[in-house]
């Protein structure tokens, strides 16, 4: 079974703290995704990556970064949190051909006091 | 720029009924894919069904369907005898069958309830 895992399933940082949420998965695809999801927006995509050290902003980037350093875990991260930044967030990973689902993780629930 | 919408943002459904549930869709993509995924309270996301955009026949997976009508840009997912374990949010996405990337874009979701 693929798995792909979420380092925290919750999370409660403070203003202006760093965070990193870390997402490893363990059947070598070669995408992954960092979404959030908030009631009534649905899923929105942060950034994701096709390849080791390639990213690409998805529609909501600001405010966060990625980091992809190998090619099973995928990073983001929060440079100065903020309380809008309280949400769902979800990883996923799939294989490059457009053809195949993505696979997510169980989810991280960032609160931010 | 993809855009998905889903119309519906909760359902009310009697159990054993069928179900339906609507997803437009907006790419300038020729080649892509279409999605559904099952989302519980427990929070994962359940992949359901897939749809590509040059398949001739719509998909089914068990009690899922796919009804894909390309002209209208629509991709709506059916439930046939719905359960009481149906009860989710599910949301439809849609993403290009490009080399290189593939850039999954999701609906707001739809929260079906299903009614003993």
């Amino acid at each position: 079974d693929v798995k792909v895992t979420q380092s925290s399933r919750y999370l409660v940082k403070r203003t202006g703290e760093k965070v990193f949420l870390e997402c490893v998965q363990d059947m070598d695809h070669e995408n992954m995704f960092w979404y959030r999801q908030d009631p009534g927006l649905g899923l929105r995509l942060i950034y994701f990556s096709y390849d080791v050290k390639m990213k690409e902003k998805g529609d909501i980037p600001e405010g966060y970064s990625v980091s992809r350093e190998k090619k099973e875990r995928f990073s983001l991260i929060l440079e100065s949190a903020s309380t809008n930044q309280t949400s769902m967030y979800l990883c996923a990973s799939s294989l490059l051909a457009g053809t195949t689902e993505a696979f997510f993780g169980q989810g991280t629930r960032l609160t931010v006091v | 720029a993809q855009k998905i919408t889903q119309t519906q943002p909760g359902m009310f459904v009697q159990e054993k009924e069928a179900v339906t549930l609507d997803c437009t869709y907006d790419t300038s993509d020729q080649s892509y894919g279409l999605f559904w995924y099952k989302q519980p309270s427990s929070g994962e996301m359940i992949f359901l069904i897939y749809q590509g955009s040059y398949d001739e026949q719509n998909a089914t997976e068990g009690r899922y369907s796919l009804n894909f009508q390309k002209a209208r840009k629509s991709a709506n997912l059916v439930i046939s005898a719905s359960q009481l374990g149906d009860s989710a949010m599910y949301f439809c996405a849609n993403g290009p069958r490009l080399q290189g990337a593939q850039k999954l874009v999701f609906g707001q979701g739809t929260r079906l309830t299903i009614n003993p």
